[in-house]
């Protein structure tokens, strides 16, 4: 199984709204990641956990809330966004012997 | 500031032809590299992982690491229409994250 399951696929959401992304991996991962990408743009990263404790934020707005309450379970809670956060979201996990790492199928987020 | 270089492109081959993707990194700790493959609007697709000098081949892909030079590469044979994408080089460091390039963006003409 290599497989890393985000939900949702699509979501739109109010400025106002709060809302949750999903991330899950079966892997055993050690390391979870959260990334957004921008249309012809890289991925960007925002948070990384390194055996269930956040060990970097890459100066993420508040508005961006990560969790992570297990080894498999990795949250992103949204709160308040502006429309420039309208994005594709990726959740990636990587072993502990660093030799792979893959990405889910992201959830493409529009703010209105 | 670590850096992950990539000739954005766009890199045009011929259907059968040898693509030969390029990236360059300024951090001389890391240890461990990726290639990936992003077709429009999806997620990147792990192709190859490489952490030691030389070649490493898979089918139709073969990348390849020199350390010393800093500079890691990815060669597509016999390149079909289908591998049109962008092609990401991810760098990783102990204790950071993968570090992305801008990406190549490769068109295969058939």
């Amino acid at each position: 199984d290599t497989e890393v399951t985000q939900t949702p696929k699509h979501l739109v959401m109010g400025m106002t709204n709060k809302k949750s992304l999903k991330c899950e991996q079966h892997m055993g991962h050690r390391a979870m990641y959260w990334y957004k990408q921008k249309a012809k743009k890289p991925p960007e990263l925002m948070f990384v956990y390194s055996y269930e404790k956040l060990s970097i934020n890459e100066s993420v707005p508040s508005r961006f809330s990560p969790e992570c309450p297990n080894s498999s379970l990795l949250n992103l809670h949204l709160h308040a966004l502006q429309p420039e956060d309208s994005a594709l979201y990726l959740c990636a996990s990587i072993n502990r012997a660093n030799t792979e790492a893959f990405f889910g199928q992201g959830t493409r987020l529009t703010v209105v | 500031q670590k850096e992950v270089e990539q000739n954005s492109g766009p890199l045009s081959v011929p259907e059968g032809a040898i693509a030969s993707l390029n990236c360059t990194y300024s951090d001389r700790g890391s240890q461990s590299f990726f290639w990936y493959r992003q077709y429009s609007g999806k997620s990147p697709e792990l192709i190859m992982f490489i952490y030691s000098n030389g070649d490493k081949e898979d089918g139709r892909f073969t990348a390849q690491l020199n350390k010393a030079s800093q500079y890691v590469s990815l060669l597509i044979r016999d390149s079909q229409p289908s591998d049109s994408a962008t092609y990401l080089c991810a760098v990783h460091q102990a204790g950071t994250a993968l570090i992305f390039g801008k990406g190549t963006t490769l068109s295969v003409s058939s």
